[in-house]
């Protein structure tokens, strides 16, 4: 079947710290994947996708790596700041319904 | 920019009683998906339409129904509300992608139900 999984929080990090969000999936297909981010109090927003394995999407200075041979794709960012404290959802996007399948969600906490 | 409107966002509901939530895009997406979001189980898919007049099952469809007569708005019904469809609510939209699964989703801002 197709699934997500990602690393659980809750994560707290002090600014300027690097971060990484673990992610793995299983897809019956070709997957394209995605993490998106969850503001307190607001619906989910696309943070950044990547289509085909080996590409890297990026955005905001957060960045990740589609591995298909590890079927990974873990976020990252190299100096976190107090506005990207949200919760982060990794997804994976497969079928002829464009279904999407998310993660649990990581919750981040940044603290000056 | 009005995207992907929901209402209400908010109600309070006793258990057996019905409702209605609205989902309204004004992007022309071809699909539109409802999710709920419980605490540690992230998104869940409740049912979800490729186009107007259609409609399909997702992972939890069991006690909602939904409509999507106009290409533009999506129902979820709730026809006997139960204390385990306490959750919040969100609406998503998508372009059409030719089949490449690339399409994005767009998300409402949520509708938070409790059942008493």
């Amino acid at each position: 079947g197709n699934s997500v999984t990602q690393m659980e929080g809750p994560v707290t990090l002090s600014e300027e710290a690097f971060l990484t969000i673990n992610c793995t999936y299983t897809a019956t297909g070709y997957p394209s994947l995605f993490w998106y981010v969850q503001y307190p109090g607001e619906g989910l927003q696309l943070l950044l996708k990547a289509t085909k394995a080996d590409d890297k999407g990026s955005n905001k200075g957060f960045e990740a790596t589609y591995r298909k041979e590890t079927t990974s794709f873990h976020l990252e960012k190299g100096s976190v700041q107090v506005s990207d404290s949200a919760v982060y959802f990794c997804a994976l996007s497969v079928g002829a319904g464009n279904q999407f399948y998310f993660g649990t969600g990581t919750s981040l906490t940044v603290i000056p | 920019n009005a995207g992907v409107t929901q209402t209400p966002k908010f109600r309070v509901l006793k258990t057996g009683q019905s409702m209605t939530l609205l989902c309204a895009q004004d992007m022309n997406h071809e699909y539109m998906y409802w999710y709920r979001q419980d605490p540690g189980m992230g998104l869940r898919l409740i049912h979800y339409s490729v186009g107007e007049g259609t409609t399909a099952k997702g992972e939890v469809p069991d006690g909602y129904n939904v409509s999507r007569l106009k290409k533009q708005n999506f129902l979820l019904g709730l026809e006997s509300a139960a204390p385990s469809q306490t959750s919040v609510y969100f609406c998503a939209s998508s372009p059409w992608s030719g089949g490449a699964n690339t399409g994005e989703l767009f998300f409402g801002e949520g509708s938070r139900l409790t059942v008493l």
